[in-house]
């Protein structure tokens, strides 16, 4: 079964560094995801991208986040200047429409 | 922005027994999914169901988006079914921007 994959699958960085997760969408989606759960709370949305550009954005990604999809098949996400609280598991996942999402086995990022 | 209240938070059963999980919208019904996170923190889509009912197995979901209300069923439980179940939903005119529940953690003794 097709499936979204990512890496690393944990990352340790020093406060105030940039991290870039990356995301193998299923190659014949169209719609890409970041959502991103901090320990033992509810996942939350982070941006949706479709044809090269954001299509949606929380209120937070602005302030600290971007993400480009440089080729044909990997989607990334960067924080900018990681803080004690960006510490969480963050999920990328992929749709074929805007229904049906496959989630990614998840980036546990770890902020010291 | 829309509120997405999962029941109950906590929910421990022995197997075999079935139960019965709800999720409540503040807003319309557009894209609702089922997702289970396994123990392992991986993320599962169990169904896409804006509304009526799909079976898959042992579980089976059934939505009543005119009032605005999702039910997951699970039946004949297993210790593999525990972990945390989330139901997502865009809502209004956002489709692709899921709002999740705070889930219903599920354990299941043998």
């Amino acid at each position: 079964e097709p499936e979204v994959t990512q890496t690393p699958s944990h990352q340790v960085t020093q406060m105030g560094q940039e991290v870039i997760l990356r995301c193998v969408p299923i190659s014949n989606h169209l719609y890409f995801y970041w959502y991103r759960q901090i320990l033992g709370q509810k996942v939350e949305f982070l941006v949706s991208f479709y044809n090269n550009e954001i299509s949606e954005k929380s209120e937070i990604f602005d302030d600290q986040f971007s993400v480009e999809r440089p080729d044909g098949s990997n989607f990334t996400l960067k924080i900018r200047s990681t803080k004690l609280e960006d510490s969480a598991m963050y999920f990328c996942a992929s749709s074929p429409d805007l229904y049906g999402y496959t989630f990614g086995s998840g980036t546990r990022l770890t902020v010291v | 922005g829309i509120q997405v209240e999962q029941s109950p938070p906590d929910l421990i059963l022995q197997e075999g027994a079935n139960s019965t999980l709800r999720c409540n919208f503040s807003d319309s019904v557009n894209n609702l999914q089922w997702f289970h996170q396994n123990p392992w923190g991986q993320l599962i889509n169990l169904f896409y169901i804006p509304s009526g009912t799909k079976q898959n197995g042992r579980l089976s979901a059934t939505t009543v988006a005119t009032e605005r209300y999702s039910l997951l069923y699970i039946s004949s439980s297993q210790t593999t079914d525990s972990g945390v179940y989330f139901c997502g939903n865009a809502g209004g005119t956002s489709y692709g921007k899921l709002t999740f529940g705070q889930g219903t953690i599920l354990t299941v003794h043998p």
